[in-house]
């Protein structure tokens, strides 16, 4: 059975920091791999998607890199602000025809002015 | 594109009522799909829909229906509510299943069950 992780639970990083948030899954044969960013009662917003023929997708700020032999994504934020402050969550599709994305837990991720 | 929509944002129910939360896509999405988020649970799949007149079930389907005469609308029927069933919902969408792409997610709609 496929499990999400993301550790920490919880970041408090100064504005203008560069960071990095984890996920790991314990089944490397996946199909692709998502991060999400949910803002406090809201939903979630896509942020990136990587299949697993990829080993990295960016967008703006943004960079998420994928190792299936390790079953690690890591999701690199770049001088990071006050508005970056949400929760971010990773999800997997076990398979190309997997009826649900399995969810890590989040990190809850706090910018300082 | 308003992308996905869901009605309402928030609802109270008393043990025993039914209601229907809504939700709405207008990307011409085939695959659409109902989770709830608990705190500690992280999101569970509840329905989805591979398209108009096809769905099935999740992890957590009991207590609640679906059913899906349209590629725009997914509605969710809580038949009798429980307490355990409050929760915040969320409705998702995508071109396919299969077809490796983003899943979008509504706004949510945060019910209480009293």
């Amino acid at each position: 059975k496929q499990e999400v992780t993301q550790i920490p639970a919880a970041l408090s990083v100064p504005e203008g920091e560069n960071l990095v948030l984890n996920c790991s899954f314990t089944d490397s044969a996946i199909y692709n791999l998502q991060w999400f960013r949910q803002d406090p009662g809201k939903g979630l917003t896509s942020l990136l998607l990587i299949q697993s023929s990829q080993r990295e997708q960016t967008s703006g700020r943004l960079n998420a890199s994928l190792d299936k032999s390790s079953g690690r994504s890591t999701l690199y934020i770049a001088a990071s602000q006050p508005g970056d402050s949400a929760t971010y969550l990773c999800a997997v599709r076990p398979s190309q025809g997997a009826q649900k994305l399995v969810f890590g837990q989040g990190t809850r991720l706090t910018i300082n002015p | 594109n308003a992308g996905v929509t869901q009605t309402p944002k928030f609802q109270v129910l008393k043990t025993g009522q039914s209601m229907t939360l809504q939700c709405a896509q207008d990307m011409n999405h085939e695959y659409m799909s109902w989770y709830r988020q608990d705190p500690g649970m992280g999101l569970r799949l509840i329905h989805y829909s591979v398209g108009a007149g096809i769905t099935d079930q999740g992890e957590v389907p009991n207590g609640y229906n679906v059913s899906r005469s349209t590629t725009e609308d997914f509605p969710l029927r809580l038949l009798s509510a429980a307490p355990s069933q409050t929760s915040v919902y969320f409705c998702a969408s995508s071109p396919t299943r299969t077809s490796g792409k983003a899943q979008y997610f509504g706004p949510g709609t945060r019910l209480t069950v009293l």
